[in-house]
């Protein structure tokens, strides 16, 4: 089965600084990945997702970016950070017979 | 457009049982549902196919009524370990594989 590892697990960074949240998957190939981030209290909002290297697709508008540069490998990453970038980020991957979670960052900005 | 789930927070006795309902305004593919413990990943429960599949999980149930794009999770003579905030998950017929959760229903089970 799929295994999916992300990291750092959590993660203080002050306001304007650069962010790269790394995730990578094990026991599959060409998995769909998907970013959500979590504000305290409150689901799971999408923040892009890729079927293939190179493909991201975002669903909201924020300073926020994402990359897949490999089969498995997808990257999250800000060039400047805000306050409202605070939250528990999750990488994902969700097939048709099951899903699978990374165990999250919880990034604090300040 | 994200599914829409009620309640937002039930609190049961143990051995009370349960229904979360999702309902989405698209016609769906799929739903998930998911269990989330506080600071934790969300773990997953179970998928539900358009066909109008049911689904069972120990005592956690589901069913999928796709002509209503509606789902409930049954949860049965709940246990303490069942607390934690419930989404579900739904895929649209028109964007596969494209994920959307719910809000999150909070359940908490006191003895």
């Amino acid at each position: 089965s799929q295994t999916i590892h992300q990291w750092p697990a959590t993660l203080v960074q002050p306001v304007g600084s650069p962010l790269s949240l790394e995730c990578t998957v094990e026991g599959t190939s060409n998995p769909n990945l998907y970013w959500y981030r979590q504000a305290a209290g409150r689901g799971l909002q999408l923040l892009f997702y890729s079927v293939g290297i190179g493909q991201i697709s975002s669903e909201v508008p924020q300073n926020l970016s994402a990359s897949r540069p490999q089969d498995r490998q997808f990257i999250l990453s800000s060039k400047k950070l805000l306050l409202s970038d605070s939250g528990f980020y999750l990488c994902a991957s969700p097939s048709r017979t099951e899903a699978f979670f990374g165990q999250g960052t919880r990034l604090t900005v300040v | 457009q994200q599914p829409v789930q009620s309640p937002q927070a039930v609190i049961l006795r143990e051995g009370e049982d349960a229904v979360i309902n999702c309902s989405s305004s698209k016609a769906l593919y799929s739903v998930h549902w998911y269990r989330q413990k506080h600071g934790e990943a969300p773990v997953f429960l179970m998928i539900l196919l358009k066909g109008g599949e049911q689904k069972g999980h120990d005592k956690i149930s589901a069913s999928f009524n796709e002509k209503k794009q509606q789902s409930s999770l049954y949860l049965t003579a709940s246990q303490l370990s069942y607390s934690g905030t419930y989404f579900c998950g739904t895929e649209s017929e028109t964007s596969y594989d494209k994920v959307i959760f719910g809000p999150g229903t909070s359940l908490s089970v006191i003895p």
